[in-house]
């Protein structure tokens, strides 16, 4: 049962463009929602997060966006650039629990 | 350095031979994890430790082992490994507060089992 989704295993966009890429969840219990960004042959690092309580945080080119009547993630990288290309996990947790449920992920590939 | 290691990075080993993969972080972190990553499945979290002394399973817990006698030493044991465990691990540690929690990850450990 995978509780937290990313439909789009890959995603192509031209340097400069907007890259958006998707999360959906199952469980209304999440409290926090994570980004994290992973290059080849590195552990994975975190990029952005926001709490259920907000629907938007942005970090410079970053942007994550929250519909919680949906259950729905979303992370925003404007304007993409060529260093941007790496496998993008979204993952989550309630509060009050020690479990972090990670997406399947989402391959960005930043054409130069 | 604040960091996460894991020792070995790449390991093959054979069905059935015990093997023991060492993660340690030098950021007094209490919260520490093990996630196995396979292509298509994404991250899933084997076991994690709140603290010294307390752990529990994650979404994908059996055929592995750990232990958490001190806070920066959290190691994962496949007591008799078999191909399926064929993966690549993460270990993760972090503060563990009432907001979110950011884990801070260690380079992976490649594991091969025939």
């Amino acid at each position: 049962d995978q509780q937290v989704k990313q439909n789009s295993p890959s995603l192509s966009v031209q340097e400069g463009r907007i890259s958006i890429l998707n999360c959906d969840y199952t469980n209304s219990m999440f409290d926090y929602f994570l980004w994290y960004k992973k290059y080849p042959a590195e552990g994975p690092t975190f990029l952005i997060s926001i709490s259920s309580i907000k629907d938007k945080n942005e970090d410079g080119r970053f942007t994550v966006f929250l519909n919680k009547s949906a259950k729905h993630l979303s992370l925003h990288i404007v304007p993409s650039q060529p260093g941007d290309s790496a496998v993008y996990f979204c993952a989550a947790y309630p509060s009050g629990t020690y479990k972090y449920i990670f997406g399947t992920g989402t391959r960005l590939k930043v054409l130069a | 350095e604040a960091q996460v290691t894991q020792n070995p990075r790449y390991l093959i080993t054979v069905t059935g031979k015990k093997l023991t993969v060492t993660c340690s972080q030098n950021m007094n972190h209490e919260y520490m994890s093990w996630y196995r990553q396979d292509p298509g499945l994404g991250l899933r979290q084997i076991y994690y430790s709140m603290n010294v002394e307390v752990t529990d399973k994650g979404d994908v817990p059996e055929g592995y082992k750990v232990s958490r006698k001190e806070k920066r030493n959290f190691p994962l044991i496949l007591e008799s490994p078999s191909p399926n465990q064929t993966s690549l691990y993460f270990c993760a540690s972090s503060f563990w507060t009432s907001g979110y929690n950011e884990q801070f990850f260690g380079p992976g450990t490649r594991l091969t089992v025939l």
